[in-house]
């Protein structure tokens, strides 16, 4: 089957950087997705990445192994308002969406 | 307005009700979705409509039927739903299925609870 693990949850302190680190196992790969998604608001789109490498916007970054079926999100200086779940998603071969369950990552000031 | 309006935000109903979630979209994408997000579980697609025309039917119960007169609308008809049906119903939409990069574009989703 196929199957996107990430951690369940995080905590990191204001200022700080943090990795959030997803591993996929999908048949074929056509890109993987990161999200962010505040309680009780929509999933918004962060990153995408299909070649192998680090993608950088602003504070975020999104890193892809594609040979090790690896990706990180990593984010810098760290804001209150980054506490939020951050979802994974691979696109598989016939470019159904795969998700993980997300990562709720927790701010302390 | 733009973006992915979903409605209701928030809907209880009981299980022999009978009810409509509604979503627009005003990006002018071709692709809609709806999604069922249950707490710490990954997204679980449902439907999928690529230029009006339904694509994928994820084994969804009949209970939930999914109607898209347009390219810009989608609707998910629900009727005797059961308490484990209650969880949060998102919308999408993206350029088309399947194409490369292109992101889904989320509503806030129509928060359910079935009694």
């Amino acid at each position: 089957g196929q199957n996107i693990d990430q951690p369940t949850e995080m905590t990191a302190t204001e200022g700080a950087i943090v990795q959030i680190n997803c591993t996929y196992q999908t048949s074929g790969f056509n890109g993987l997705f990161w999200y962010q998604q505040h309680a009780g608001e929509a999933p918004t789109f962060l990153s995408y990445n299909v070649l192998d490498g680090l993608e950088e916007k602003g504070r975020f970054s999104s890193f892809l192994s594609r040979s090790k079926g690896y990706s990180y999100l990593l984010l810098k200086e760290l804001q209150m308002k980054d506490s939020a779940s951050y979802l994974c998603a691979v696109r598989d071969r016939n470019y159904q969406l795969i998700w993980g369950a997300g990562t709720k990552l927790i701010i302390k000031p | 307005e733009t973006g992915v309006t979903q409605t209701p935000r928030h809907l209880v109903m009981g299980m022999t009700n009978k009810k409509s979630l509604k979503c627009e979209q005003h990006l002018g994408h071709n692709a809609m979705y709806w999604y069922k997000q249950s707490a710490k579980k990954p997204l679980e697609l449902m439907f999928v409509y690529n230029f009006k025309e339904q694509t994928e039917n994820n084994s969804v119960p009949s209970r939930f039927s999914p109607e898209c007169p347009n390219s810009s609308h989608l609707f998910l008809h629900l009727h005797t739903l059961q308490p484990e049906d209650s969880a949060l119903y998102l919308c999408a939409s993206s350029q088309e299925r399947g194409t490369g990069g292109s992101p889904l574009h989320f509503g806030n989703g129509t928060r359910l609870t079935v009694t």
